[in-house]
């Protein structure tokens, strides 16, 4: 099993391009986390889908930001336009159905910096 | 919805001390509590968990405790190591909502060797 997998694992872009971030799932999971961490605001809640829908996207921090589920194992998560405040690590984490166990497996996160 | 408070935010310890971390929770539905460790540069990844349902759960040096009903759980690590610096964060939730957790601000755990 290889985890949960994202990419790109290092991005640095422009202020007002657009930044797509990638997850993969771990098979077998059906929910799907993102999170922003930072140094001033920790570990965020952006959005979250089960079973590809999106439960709770109140984390999502404006318009901005847009995150798709469009098959069971695959998820982005879209900044556009990007501007420097969006600089942080994005981490996706997966979930196994329910009736298994709560615990998330994260990914090994996307260090975004926007200059 | 869920609020998780974390306490203390710093913690610095001398090798093979014990350390505790102790978090709150608001919402009496949630039932599942992880605890979470991050080294420098690294994902989260979950150390020890606990249910409802249970009162302490160890495992070898960690343990953790939970008192639902003054809305409290705690992280205990004996006979720390250098290896166990790290960022430390709890979190709540409840089964029924899909498993999302809300994670208390961390605690970055420093042990002096």
């Amino acid at each position: 099993d290889a985890g949960v997998i994202q990419s790109p694992r290092h991005e640095v872009t422009e202020m007002g391009q657009e930044v797509t971030l990638r997850c993969k799932l771990i098979s077998g999971h059906n929910s799907l986390f993102w999170y922003r961490q930072t140094m001033m605001r920790g570990l965020e809640l952006l959005i979250y889908f089960n079973n590809n829908v999106p439960i709770d996207d109140s984390g999502m921090p404006e318009d901005r930001f847009s995150a798709k589920m469009p098959n069971a194992s695959f998820s982005t998560l879209k900044i556009q336009p990007s501007e420097p405040r969006d600089s942080a690590v994005y981490f996706c984490a997966s979930r196994p159905r329910s009736g298994g166990p709560n615990e998330q497996f994260f990914g090994p996160g996307t260090r975004l910096t926007v200059l | 919805g869920e609020n998780v408070e974390q306490h203390p935010s710093t913690l610095s310890v001398q090798e093979g001390d014990s350390a505790v971390i102790k978090c709150t929770y608001s919402d009496s539905a949630s039932n599942y509590f992880p605890w979470y460790k991050q080294e420098l540069g690294k994902r989260p990844q979950l150390i020890i968990d606990i249910r409802s349902n249970v009162g302490e759960k160890k495992d070898q040096r960690i343990a953790v405790t939970l008192n639902k009903t003054a809305k409290h759980f705690s992280l205990h690590i004996t006979e720390t190591q250098p290896e166990d610096s790290a960022v430390y964060f709890c979190a709540a939730s409840n089964r029924a909502n899909a498993g999302k957790s809300t994670f208390g601000d961390g605690t970055t755990l420093t042990v002096k060797p």
